[in-house]
């Protein structure tokens, strides 16, 4: 099984729309992100949490929200999806090494908003 | 804000070539990591350099940081098609937890 799950791993919604993207992971890290990731624009952060009672804006976070619900899992929300909103959505958990964080992604939901 | 530029963003050859694809900023990093990134999954770290001047070697693939701590650069030797994906490197400035990713090299190995 994977470290890092998501679900769903593809998404198509209609403009105006509210959907939600899952993460859960088993690798025990207290710190979780999520990401997004377009064609020529590589990965952008998104929202940050290093443990349960901590959120973070990352930079692109309008529009979006999230939850962390526990340590394991970490939800993103887009309020009223629109068309721009449509990439390839990551999420990730770290462990602290030297020099940085490691990150672990998961395998990613592709969303389409229409 | 800081910026890291990959070069080149685009890359085909054939099976048994060198390459050599760079990662470039204007500012200074604390630390640099290469990741690669296949179809239909996330990116996989490959590695982590910290020092300036290091140099970081995993099997055909070698890592250098810039003696500035500013730039990066991947060399793969002998390249073969599992190595075709996406070569993101990402910096760590002074909050190592927030990294800036480049936007990447995609690299095709052909047969």
């Amino acid at each position: 099984d994977a470290d890092v799950t998501q679900t769903p791993r593809n998404r198509i919604t209609k403009t105006g729309k509210r959907i939600m993207l899952e993460c859960s992971q088993t690798k025990g890290h207290d710190r979780m992100y999520w990401y997004r990731q377009d064609p020529g624009l590589g990965l952008r952060l998104i929202y940050y949490s290093f443990d349960v009672k901590d959120i973070n804006k990352g930079e692109i976070s309008d529009g979006y929200s999230v939850s962390r619900q526990a340590q394991a899992k970490f939800s993103l929300s887009l309020e009223s999806a629109i068309p721009n909103q449509t990439a390839l959505y990551f999420c990730a958990t770290s462990d602290s090494v030297r020099g940085g964080e490691k990150l672990f992604f998961g395998s990613g939901t592709q969303l389409s908003v229409l | 804000t800081q910026l890291l530029e990959q070069s080149p963003q685009f890359l085909s050859i054939q099976e048994g070539e060198n390459l050599t694809v760079y990662c470039n900023s204007s500012s200074v990093f604390s630390s640099l990591q290469w990741y690669r990134q296949e179809p239909g999954e996330g990116p996989v770290l490959l590695v982590t350099v910290v020092t300036g001047g290091e140099v970081k070697k995993l099997k055909r693939l070698t890592f250098q940081f810039g003696d500035a701590r500013k730039d990066s650069s991947l060399h793969i030797t002998a390249a073969q098609p599992g190595d075709t994906g996406l070569y993101l490197c990402a910096g760590a400035g002074g909050s190592n937890y927030k990294l800036t990713f480049g936007k990447g090299t995609l690299l095709t190995v052909n047969p």
